[in-house]
């Protein structure tokens, strides 16, 4: 089972809005919305920030929104913050034996 | 507070085994799977196996099946990641994060804080 592809890399200014897409196969992006999201800062655990494409868990701050078409998803982080330069992974569950597979990763900068 | 929190950091030699573990609080541990997850020095995230506290049914990744072993004692609320024989490519830091509606495809969350494995002769 190969990784969700994403960008390594994505950057904005302060305020600025960002995408970060994610795009997988009929087996499993494009299987079920069952896409979730997570920040990850450095030397520290994965955070939760977006689950089945578009929902936000109590305590994230909505600016972080999620959608998906076809077999890409993307995470989008409007009024970028300093405290937001982390890496993003997607995941999604999988029709394979797998069952879960993640994205490769994206390092958000803000300039 | 849901809190998972997992043993500390390992330094092994090859071929030797380990177990390392990761304890749930703050909800019915029986109630939700647990996932381990492996993130190798500066790379990405990879599942690597989920249990079912309640009854110890695992599913493994077709990648990490045969190399490792997950298990859970439910009466102290705990899951283990046991490797018995070690290599240098098992370097990682590995998480284990709680499976929150797994018939629904399931997201991770919390997560422990990470144990770090190293492996060097």
């Amino acid at each position: 089972q190969s990784a969700l592809t994403q960008p390594a890399s994505v950057s904005g200014s302060p305020g600025q809005s960002i995408t970060i897409s994610c795009t997988g196969t009929s087996s499993d992006v494009g299987a079920y919305d069952y896409v979730s999201w997570y920040q990850q800062h450095p030397d520290k655990a994965p955070k939760l920030m977006i689950y089945d494409v578009s929902n936000r868990p109590l305590g994230v701050s909505n600016r972080f929104s999620g959608s998906k078409s076809g077999n890409t998803a993307s995470l989008t982080i409007s009024g970028l913050q300093a405290e937001d330069e982390a890496v993003y992974y997607c995941t999604s569950y999988s029709t394979t034996n797998s069952l879960y597979v993640f994205g490769t990763g994206t390092t958000v900068t803000v300039l | 507070e849901v809190e998972l929190v997992q043993s500390g950091a390992e330094v092994k030699k090859p071929g030797e085994s380990l177990r390392i573990s990761c304890k749930g609080s703050g909800y019915r541990f029986t109630s939700y799977w647990i996932s381990w997850v492996r993130q190798m020095p500066g790379r990405g995230l990879e599942w690597m196996g989920r249990i079912d506290p309640s009854d110890s049914y695992i599913n493994y990744s077709p990648s990490f099946q045969g190399h490792v072993t997950i298990s859970a004692d439910k009466s102290i609320s705990t899951a283990y990641l046991q490797w018995n024989s070690l290599e240098a490519s098992d370097t990682a830091t590995y998480y284990c994060a709680r499976l929150v509606e797994p018939t629904r495809g399931g997201r991770f969350d919390p997560w422990g804080q990470g144990t770090l494995v190293t492996v060097s002769s």
